[in-house]
């Protein structure tokens, strides 16, 4: 069965310090996403591709960035990583011309 | 323009009883309305979704209500049981932000449902 999968599941690390999240998708979707959920915030878009070589910002898009140089993978870096980047982030995929994301299962990430 | 507003943001609800969360958006672009489901520990998925082109939209026990007039579109929980107790995301989204006509979203701030046996 297609999947997406997401790792570390839960992360702790220190201000300053890069992070990468990464994301894999066998669904051979072309589009994908990462989103942030925070309470009183619901998901909030950080970055998007919609295929090889192509990423775009979200509406959260300050102090992460996206490359894509594959479908199946959107790793999501952190540069310097930030209290305020305490949440749980969710990748998600979308197939050409369809309606419904397809998440993963999430990684926790605590910033110190 | 861009915000979708969702309410209450949490709901105690008697098993049995109906739930209704209610989401809100102000641009018109917007041309189809996914509610989205969460449990503990896993990622959102699909529950239901509505075009503006209908009022209502059934499957089983869910119900979206849609009232394009006024903008507002809503989920009902018939019958409500312990395991619909999730967390619930509306979201409004429409073709043509990005390339080859795919969907982008705005979703709402969610809804911790919780469901009394």
């Amino acid at each position: 069965d297609a999947e997406i999968t997401q790792s570390p599941r839960h992360k702790i690390t220190e201000t300053g310090r890069q992070v990468t999240l990464a994301c894999h998708q066998t669904w051979n979707h072309n589009n994908m996403f990462w989103y942030r959920q925070d309470l009183g915030h619901g998901l909030r878009l950080i970055h998007y591709s919609y295929g090889v070589q192509d990423t775009n910002k979200g509406e959260v898009s300050d102090g992460y960035s996206v490359s894509r140089s594959n479908t199946e993978d959107l790793p999501l870096t952190l540069e310097s990583a930030a209290s305020s980047q305490t949440s749980v982030y969710f990748c998600a995929t979308q197939g050409q011309g369809g309606n419904e994301q397809f998440f993963g299962p999430g990684t926790r990430l605590t910033v110190l | 323009q861009q915000q979708v507003k969702q309410s209450p943001q949490s709901l105690i609800v008697q098993k049995g009883g109906i739930s209704i969360i209610n989401c809100a958006y102000e641009n018109t672009a917007f041309d189809y309305f996914p509610w989205y489901q969460q449990f503990p520990g896993k990622g959102p998925a699909l529950l239901i979704a509505i075009r503006p082109d209908v009022s209502e939209k059934k499957e089983g026990r869910f119900t979206i209500s849609f009232n394009k007039s006024a903008k507002q579109f809503s989920l009902h929980i018939m019958d409500s049981q312990p395991g619909d107790s999730a967390t619930y995301f509306c979201a409004a989204g429409a073709r043509g932000y990005g390339t080859s006509g795919t969907y982008k979203y705005i979703f709402g701030t969610g809804t911790r449902l919780k469901v009394l046996a």
